[in-house]
């Protein structure tokens, strides 16, 4: 099965924006991959943030979008505050396939 | 409100069975697919299966192939995961987790395969 790639960790000051991203050992990330992304905080179970590339849920906050950037699926945080430190993890649909997630981006906010 | 509910965790002893059920409320259980992710102490998130919206089609890790059977009953919106020849590897955090514009995941059963 393919592998799935996540900066292990970044930084982003308070206010800043940051982006994280997901690539596919196979080749260029597609919406046909079917990006989506996860929260977790320590402690807690994931919470899905972002659906099928950019779709959001009730629970996102207005700040989280998803998009295909540069052949990757990619999660923007602009403006971070505090709350926003977890691990994110994305998850890609390879039909017929399976799914694989990253490994995951750890996030520090300071 | 959408409530995933997982059951059927514990330990067990390497070569032995585990059936874990997932039962969910607040969204049209049998218009979704249905999976099962795992999480192993202190690791990431690894997907485990998936099953389609009726049951007729269903995808596995290379991992557990062979050992494990995903399944589902619309009619009880409950899913299942039927654990067989259960390994020391398999120890971990079971979520069941809906997909789509649904997006809710389970608070986690956890699992432990030890002597």
């Amino acid at each position: 099965q393919a592998v799935v790639t996540q900066e292990p960790s970044l930084t982003v000051s308070p206010g800043g924006t940051v982006t994280l991203t997901c690539g596919s050992s196979t080749g260029a990330v597609t919406s046909g991959h079917y990006p989506s992304w996860f929260q977790q905080k320590p402690g807690q179970a994931p919470r899905t943030l972002i659906s099928d590339t950019s779709n959001k849920h009730s629970w996102t906050p207005a700040r989280f979008s998803g998009s295909l950037l540069g052949g990757k699926a990619a999660l923007t945080l602009s403006g971070a505050r505090p709350e926003d430190e977890a691990q994110y993890y994305c998850l890609l649909v390879y039909s017929g396939d399976g799914e694989v997630f990253g490994g995951g981006t750890k996030l520090t906010v300071l | 409100e959408v409530h995933l509910v997982e059951s059927g965790g514990g330990l067990v002893q390497p070569g032995e069975s585990l059936r874990l059920s997932c039962t969910g409320s607040g969204f049209t259980f049998s218009n979704y697919w249905m999976k099962w992710v795992r999480q192993a102490p202190g690791k990431g998130l690894e997907w485990v299966a998936t099953i389609y919206k009726d049951g007729s089609a269903e995808y596995y890790v290379d991992s557990v192939k062979g050992r494990f059977t995903i399944s589902r009953d619309n009619a009880k919106s409950s899913l299942y995961l039927q654990m067989n020849s259960l390994r020391a590897e398999d120890t971990a955090v079971f979520y069941c987790v809906v997909g789509g514009n649904v997006g809710g995941w389970g608070q986690g059963i956890l699992v432990t395969v030890s002597s």
